[in-house]
């Protein structure tokens, strides 16, 4: 099973600052194989990446998706009131697993 | 437009049955594979299986292998997701979700509203 960890478990920021989101992968997948999803309970996730940098249809430039290695990278360049919420990474490389989530939250 | 509509909610005793289903519309049900992912209380997402529709390919993950099991009926366009005997650890959220190309494993771009499970005596 490939295990997904992602780091901070809860990043507190301004709005208007700059999120950075870690994904890390282990073992190792193919970077084409990882997704990014935001999270405002009790929604449901809503698709933000796949392909570790393809935006979904509809989601704003603000969110960007990179690579480095084993670790996946969300960032969020200036935050939005409504950006404060949970993020999750998927990968499906292999049987899907899932992080288990970032919260961003206001500082 | 693309719409996965959820059903079933409900407050089950530990034993009991429940089967919760999954309506798919504005897109061939047939074509796509839809998967259950589990959200238990304050956690995250859990991926528990998924079906192919078309010929009813189903792939369960290790975790939930012999717990659950999901089908699909082509004529109603709905995948179900059903438990023979209920347990106070299957409380939780359950979300239905579509995978957009052909093949599995693949990410998910549409989501189900999710609905609640709660088991309890």
């Amino acid at each position: 099973e490939i295990v997904l960890t992602q780091s901070p478990g809860t990043l507190s920021l301004s709005p208007g600052e700059r999120a950075t989101l870690s994904c890390r992968a282990s073992p190792s997948v193919d970077s084409r194989y990882i997704a990014w999803y935001q999270q405002k309970a009790p929604q449901a996730p809503r698709l933000l990446i796949y392909g570790a940098s393809v935006r979904a249809t509809g989601i704003p430039d603000r969110f960007s998706g990179s690579v480095s290695g084993t670790d996946f990278t969300l960032t969020i360049s200036r935050l939005e009131p409504e950006d404060f919420a949970v993020y999750f990474c998927q990968q499906y490389g292999g049987p899907i697993t899932f992080g288990g989530g970032t919260k961003v939250e206001i500082k | 437009e693309v719409q996965l509509v959820q059903s079933g909610a409900d407050v089950k005793k530990p034993g009991e049955s429940l089967k919760i289903s999954c309506r798919a519309s504005g897109y061939t049900f047939t074509n796509y594979w839809i998967g259950w992912v589990r959200q238990m209380p304050g956690k995250g997402l859990e991926w528990m299986g998924i079906i192919y529709p078309g010929d009813s390919d189903t792939k369960y993950s290790p975790s939930f292998k012999g717990q659950v099991t999901i089908s699909a009926d082509k004529s109603l366009s709905t995948a179900y997701l059903h438990w023979g005997s209920l347990k106070a650890s299957d409380t939780a959220r359950y979300y239905c979700a579509r995978h957009p190309n052909w093949g599995s494993p693949d990410y998910f771009d549409y989501w189900g509203q999710g609905i609640q499970v709660t088991v309890s005596s």
